[in-house]
């Protein structure tokens, strides 16, 4: 069962310009992090962002954590050409639950040149 | 840092025929994760060991599949007569240990991309 659901399940924007994307979920949670995947390769870790956090940032990413609302957002800032490729949100479990992350169902980026 | 390693790439079989995949995680890693991705579709997880000990299997994971991790290093994920239904990436991924209850990030290998014809 996929714990994550990401919005929209498609995006495609201008270089330059920024990226939204949203996750939702449904139980309590420890993190919540989100991953980059380009076609046909593995999964790379960009950001986590603890429930006791409420906005990280890191280079051109800035990822929020509402857990009233169970759900994050991803924003990429000034994207570029190289950002093309599928984000997913993934939560890690409360301490003391089992110790996988649960992934969403991703969003496909595609940034214009 | 060499990161997480998968054998093959790519491997194509014929139906009823067994397969066994190979992933070498981050040396000081002593988490280890298996997860199974389909077209379109975000990674699932199918099992995963801390150190050599199996800790948890999904329910996806029917007993022709079986997982090992026998010195607590590289692991191997054998499926045994496949079903065309089987075809997908499968993902090896590795963390260190950290914080009870998991969570830490992930290291992704590039996977295996398995075909059954």
């Amino acid at each position: 069962s996929q714990q994550g659901e990401e919005d929209p399940q498609a995006l495609s924007i201008q270089e330059g310009e920024n990226a939204t994307m949203n996750c939702s979920y449904k139980t309590s949670i420890n993190n919540l992090q989100w991953y980059r995947q380009n076609s046909g390769r593995g999964l790379v870790h960009l950001i986590l962002i603890r429930s006791n956090e409420r906005e990280k940032h890191s280079g051109r990413l800035r990822v929020t954590l509402d857990t009233s609302k169970k759900s994050s957002s991803l924003l990429i800032t000034a994207s570029r050409a190289a950002d093309t490729a599928s984000y997913f949100c993934a939560t890690a479990p409360v301490p003391g639950a089992n110790s996988k992350l649960t992934f969403g169902k991703g969003i496909t980026l595609s940034v214009r040149p | 840092d060499t990161g997480v390693s998968q054998n093959p790439r790519h491997k194509i079989t014929k139906r009823g025929q067994n397969v066994t995949f190979r992933c070498d995680p981050i040396s000081e890693h002593n988490r280890l994760y298996w997860y199974r991705q389909t077209l379109g579709q975000g990674p699932e997880f199918l099992t995963y060991f801390q150190n050599e000990a199996q800790l948890e299997k999904s329910r996806l994971l029917s007993d022709r599949f079986s997982a090992e991790r026998p010195k607590g290093s590289f692991s191997t994920l054998e499926i045994q007569r496949t079903e065309q239904g089987d075809s997908a990436m499968y993902l090896c991924a590795s963390s260190p240990s950290g914080e009870t209850g998991g969570g830490e990030k992930l290291f992704f290998g590039s996977g295996t991309q398995l075909s059954v014809l």
